[in-house]
């Protein structure tokens, strides 16, 4: 079955960037997407498509796709940005296929 | 703007069966996106169940492929979840979420409901 792999935890301090990685075999041939989830809340999609925001998504929020590995990079990272990010992707094999989660923590 | 909202019971006796409903406003069921059901054990991630598209066109995970029954009533705009064989593993947060073609490589999940927290004990 295919597989996504995110680190656990990436810590950043206040304005500076952050970067949360998504690793799959041949990654880079699937779209991904990505979804912040504050605690008590639902999920809510910031990155679709590798790189396209949704509407109302800050443009801080920006995201690439390349070889095995996806990349969420959010610039000048705000307080409000500490959340759980889940990437996603599709699979032929089960066609829907989520990361273990990345805790963004901004120190 | 669309709008999803869960609703069910929040208590289910191990080897019943879980039923959930999600009511879709704002916006038509009957629409070219499908409708899916995501999972999230306590402190845990997510877990894609199923989907399903107004035409009854369903996809559901492998692993739960066996127990899963994801159905769509147009008339009323909603759509629905029966996880059967219940057991204390499946005790969750269950969310529904409008969905891009599952089939497609380019699909996500947006917006999504509140979710509804799942509680399975005798």
């Amino acid at each position: 079955s295919y597989e996504l792999t995110q680190p656990p935890s990436v810590s950043v301090s206040p304005g500076q960037t952050a970067s949360i990685t998504c690793s799959g075999d041949k990654l880079g041939d699937k779209y991904a997407c990505w979804y912040q989830q504050k605690p008590g809340q639902s999920p809510v999609l910031v990155i679709y498509q590798d790189k396209k925001r949704p509407s109302g998504i800050p443009e801080r929020f920006s995201g690439s796709n390349s070889g095995n590995t996806a990349t969420l990079t959010i610039s000048g990272t705000q307080a409000m940005d500490e959340a759980d990010y889940y990437c996603q992707a599709w699979d032929r094999s089960i066609y829907v296929v989520f990361g273990g989660g990345t805790k963004l923590t901004v120190l | 703007q669309v709008q999803l909202q869960e609703s069910g019971p929040g208590l289910v006796k191990p080897s019943e069966t879980l039923s959930l409903t999600c009511a879709v406003s704002g916006y038509s069921i009957s629409s070219d996106y499908y409708w899916g059901w995501i999972r999230q054990s306590p402190g845990k991630g997510l877990e894609w169940i199923g989907t399903i598209h107004h035409s009854g066109s369903t996809y559901y995970n492998p692993s739960l492929r066996s127990r899963v029954t994801i159905s769509v009533d147009t008339s009323k705009s909603h759509f629905s979840l029966k996880l059967n064989s219940m057991t204390a593993a499946d005790a969750a947060v269950y969310y529904c979420a409008r969905q891009t073609t599952p089939a497609a490589r380019d699909n996500w999940f947006h917006p999504w409901g509140q979710g509804t927290l799942v509680t399975v004990s005798s």
